[in-house]
């Protein structure tokens, strides 16, 4: 199993307050990634980073903000949280794009539920 | 617009009852296909990825290919272990550091 670990694994909210959420990776792999999964929707990508302090946006990043100082960490912001934002989130990393080795590996989510 | 479907979404089987699910997208340009298996309150898992049409992949009881507008997933004698939601992913050569999911296909096999 890819060396990847989140936290907290499940956090309640409430609506209007920040919350902070971490993944550690010990593969030292390049890219990582934040995804939502919603029921209908599947895993939608949040941000992602190819590098420390390299990030970029995705489909859905609006309310949503990241950081990565180290390349064994990847966290996602939200500023302040909103009802919308209940949903499990899961981090994944890859060793590179546009190689053979682009597979991404994912930890095992967090369930946030914002009240 | 990149996207994936699957279908369908969701299927009971038998234990040793065979099938097949299908994921079909559309991208510019294929880069890579990707199946996962997720069990109840976890991660995917990653299964099989897929490059080029006519190329299949084997694991246990699965086998994935490939062609130009689809892949299934087949499933052989499948045991009630193998109930889980699978997920197909596809990677587009232009934005090749993007991913997009299908909605997966929820399988229950039972005994």
């Amino acid at each position: 199993d890819a060396g990847i670990t989140q936290s907290p694994r499940h956090k309640v909210t409430e609506t209007g307050t920040p919350v902070t959420l971490r993944c550690h990776q010990t593969e030292n792999h390049r890219y990582m990634y934040w995804y939502r999964q919603d029921p209908g929707h599947g895993l939608r990508l949040i941000h992602y980073s190819y590098g420390v302090k390299d990030t970029d946006k995705g489909e859905v990043s609006d309310g949503y903000s990241v950081s990565r100082s180290k390349t064994e960490d990847f966290l996602l912001t939200l500023e302040s949280a909103t009802s919308s934002q209940t949903s499990v989130y899961f981090c994944a990393i890859s060793e590179s794009v546009g190689g053979s080795t682009d597979t991404q590996y994912f930890g095992p989510g967090t369930r946030l539920t914002v009240l | 617009e990149d996207q994936v479907t699957q279908s369908p979404e969701a299927l009971r089987l038998q234990e040793g009852e065979s099938s097949s699910l299908n994921c079909s997208y559309t991208v510019s340009g294929l880069r890579g296909l990707f199946w996962y298996r997720q069990d109840p309150g976890k991660g995917p898992e990653f299964l099989f990825t897929l490059y080029s049409a006519g190329e299949e992949k084997e694991k246990e009881r699965l086998k994935a290919t490939l062609t130009k507008k689809e892949s299934f997933l087949h499933i052989t004698a499948p045991k009630p272990e193998d109930s889980a939601t699978y997920l197909c992913a596809v990677q587009a050569r232009r934005i090749f550091n993007k991913f997009y999911f299908g909605s997966g296909t929820k399988l229950n096999v039972k005994p």
